[in-house]
């Protein structure tokens, strides 16, 4: 089982561009969460995402963020236009079911974004 | 809302020692789940002990245990016999019952010299 994948673990974008994070959920898991880590701070959560549907995103910043998890593929993170305050690690989590606490996430190793 | 609070930004340990890292939190929710999670370097993100708030048992993992003191809010984590592979920032985390959300602190530098 190759658990959660991450790519690309490092990705650097000057002002302006746009930044795509790819996030592959655990065999047989159905449900992504999308946490963002900045410098010295813990994570964050920004969205919770089923197959094809947005389930919560009361993390995501309002303009320029959105996520995706489409029926085939990994579940996307886009940033558009990035800005220096973007500069974060960005981790992918998934469950089986939706996590309640009585199961538990399972994290990826995290996509480090850096903006020039 | 919820709010998680490591008051330690860093700690350190002498190898084969104990070493007990603090957490509080703030909640109004009677049910929850608290959580410990290790990052070393290469910054993955690793479950290292649960705790049902409903359940007074500390829960207990190998080396890991925690000290749950529901009334105060304090959900500390002890290591023991500590080993090199256990320099990590650690993560303190809640989540209410139902919740999907995990609310992490802002995590304690653990160094384990030898």
């Amino acid at each position: 089982n190759a658990g959660v994948m991450q790519n690309p673990r490092h990705l650097v974008r000057r002002r302006g561009q746009e930044a795509r994070l790819r996030c592959s959920p655990m065999k047989g898991h159905s449900h992504v969460y999308w946490y963002r880590q900045l410098p010295e701070e813990g994570l964050k959560f920004m969205v919770y995402l089923q197959k094809e549907n947005i389930i919560d995103e009361s993390g995501m910043p309002k303009e320029r963020f959105s996520a995706e998890f489409p029926k085939e593929g990994p579940s996307i993170l886009r940033i558009q236009q990035v800005v220096r305050g973007d500069s974060a690690a960005y981790f992918c989590a998934s469950s089986p079911l939706g996590f309640s606490g009585a199961n538990v996430l399972t994290f990826g190793a995290g996509s480090r974004l850096t903006v020039l | 809302a919820q709010t998680v609070t490591q008051s330690q930004p860093e700690m350190s340990v002498q190898e084969a020692e104990t070493v007990t890292l603090s957490c509080t939190y703030d909640t109004s929710e009677s049910n929850y789940y608290l959580f410990w999670y290790k990052q070393p370097p290469s910054r993955q993100m690793i479950l290292v002990i649960r705790q049902e708030a409903y359940k007074q048992q500390n829960a207990t993992e190998n080396r890991f245990s925690v000290n749950f003191q529901k009334a105060a809010k304090s959900f500390s984590l002890k290591i023991s016999d500590s080993q090199l592979g256990d320099t990590a920032m650690y993560f303190c985390a809640f989540s209410g019952a139902g919740s999907y959300q995990l609310t992490f602190g802002k995590g304690t530098k653990l160094s384990v010299i030898p």
